[in-house]
């Protein structure tokens, strides 16, 4: 069974510094791992994602994440945060090749401060 | 190319009734789902469809029923609506890959349902 343990419930960074959302899962197999981010009021964005590829995923908006097998984590980050990037997000997880089935972690709400 | 069109986008309903929220994607892609998005909890699978004909059971099925007629078309009805189910809905879709992988899911912008 796959899930997704998202360390952190509320992230609050200044503009023009780093920020980090921490993610660990649990698969049974080799998983698929996304990101998605959700503003106020609106549908879920695909941030970016790991399929088995490069350990090392950037994404759209300045947005990457690693993929630590030995660690289960896959954590996201974004060198220098924008008041933009105030929202909600998600890890998502989904663990068997053939299954559409995805899991979400309980999401990180990220406040910038000016 | 719409994407993921789901109606209404909010919804008042008294408890007891019925309703269905509509869901269409014209991307032709064979999965769709059904979650409920409550604070502090995610998403949360409702129903989903591998295909035209073909639904089943997610994580929190009750109090929910849904068909699959055609690629396009996956509404989710409500049949004795309660409390516990004001939330906000969301409809997704996705597209197969074999062996390469889940594919990313594309989200309606949702329903905002309120149960009183």
């Amino acid at each position: 069974a796959q899930s997704v343990t998202q360390l952190d419930s509320h992230v609050s960074v200044s503009e023009g510094t780093p920020v980090l959302l921490r993610c660990n899962y649990s698969s049974s197999y080799s998983p698929s791992l996304f990101w998605y981010v959700q503003h106020p009021n609106k549908g879920l964005q695909l941030l970016l994602k790991y399929t088995s590829a490069a350990t090392l995923v950037k994404g759209i908006n300045g947005f990457e994440a690693e993929f630590k097998k030995s660690e289960t984590s896959f954590h996201l980050t974004k060198p220098s945060a924008h008041m933009s990037d105030a929202a909600e997000y998600f890890c998502v997880v989904s663990d068997s090749p053939n299954d559409y089935k995805l899991s979400f972690g309980a999401g990180t709400t990220v406040t910038v401060r000016a | 190319n719409a994407g993921v069109t789901q109606t209404p986008k909010f919804q008042v309903l008294k408890t007891g009734q019925s309703m269905t929220l509509q869901c269409a994607q014209d991307m032709n892609h064979e999965y769709m789902s059904w979650y409920r998005q409550d604070p502090g909890m995610g998403l949360r699978l409702i129903h989903y469809s591998v295909g035209a004909g073909i639904t089943d059971q997610g994580e929190v099925p009750n109090g929910y029923n849904v068909s699959r007629s055609t690629t396009e078309d996956f509404p989710l009805r409500l049949l004795s609506a309660a409390p516990s189910q004001t939330s906000v809905y969301f409809c997704a879709s996705s597209y197969s890959s074999t062996g390469r992988g889940a594919t990313e899911a594309f989200f309606g912008q949702g329903t905002r349902l309120t149960v009183v």
